[in-house]
């Protein structure tokens, strides 16, 4: 069964720093892995999707690595901002099948002080 | 270019009582997916619905049911409603046979159930 972990829970950093945020999962047969943002109370918003074949994808300020073998990937904020604040997720879409379900991570929750 | 809309955007019921809510996809999108989110939880795939068939079902009872209708909108209900049943309920849509999955996510529907 794929589970998906994201560490930390919570992180608080000043603004201007650079951050890095942390997704595992236990399969590594997944078809792609997709970052999202979600506000408080708000729907997700899609960041960047890696496809498997893929190590990472860039956008804006935005960084996100793959690693199928070491279960692993992690999405790089350079120079964070107050507007960053929310919540983080990561989802990987199972290899296979007629359906592209995600299998979600709890979130980092993320505040950037000004 | 409209983007997933939901509606209502939030939902007050009763222990007992029945639900529908509403996705609509985006633009050129014909696969629908329901998720739900607890508070302080990653999303939980409910059921993907394409070309008006249910095609994979998550781990829930089946008093949570749906339907794809032609245009590609879905509904989503949910009988004898429990206190746990209090979530957001997020829709989601993607475009099948195009290799590429991304999915986008509506802004969901607060339910409460009292």
């Amino acid at each position: 069964k794929q589970e998906v972990t994201q560490i930390p829970a919570a992180l608080s950093v000043p603004e201007g720093e650079n951050l890095v945020l942390n997704c595992s999962f236990t399969d590594s047969a997944i078809y792609n892995l997709q970052w999202f943002r979600q506000d408080p109370g708000k729907g997700l918003t899609s960041l960047l999707l890696i496809q498997s074949s893929q190590r990472e994808q860039t956008s804006g300020r935005l960084n996100a690595s793959l690693d199928k073998s070491s279960g692993r990937s992690t999405l790089y904020i350079a120079a964070s901002q107050p507007g960053d604040s929310a919540t983080y997720l990561c989802a990987v879409e199972l290899y296979g099948g007629a359906t592209n379900k995600l299998i979600f991570g709890t979130g980092t929750l993320l505040a950037v002080q000004p | 270019d409209a983007g997933v809309t939901q509606s209502p955007t939030h939902l007050i019921k009763t222990r007992g009582q029945q639900v529908t809510l509403r996705c609509s996809p985006k633009s050129g999108h014909d696969t629908v997916s329901w998720y739900q989110q607890a508070l302080g939880q990653g999303p939980q795939f409910i059921f993907q619905y394409y070309e008006e068939e249910e095609r994979q079902r998550g781990n829930f009872p089946d008093r949570f049911s749906g339907h794809q209708f032609p245009n590609y909108s879905s509904e989503l209900n949910v009988n004898a409603l429990l206190l746990g049943d209090s979530a957001l309920y997020l829709c989601a849509s993607s475009r099948a046979g195009t290799g590429n999955y991304e999915q986008y996510f509506g802004p969901g529907t607060r339910l409460t159930v009292t």
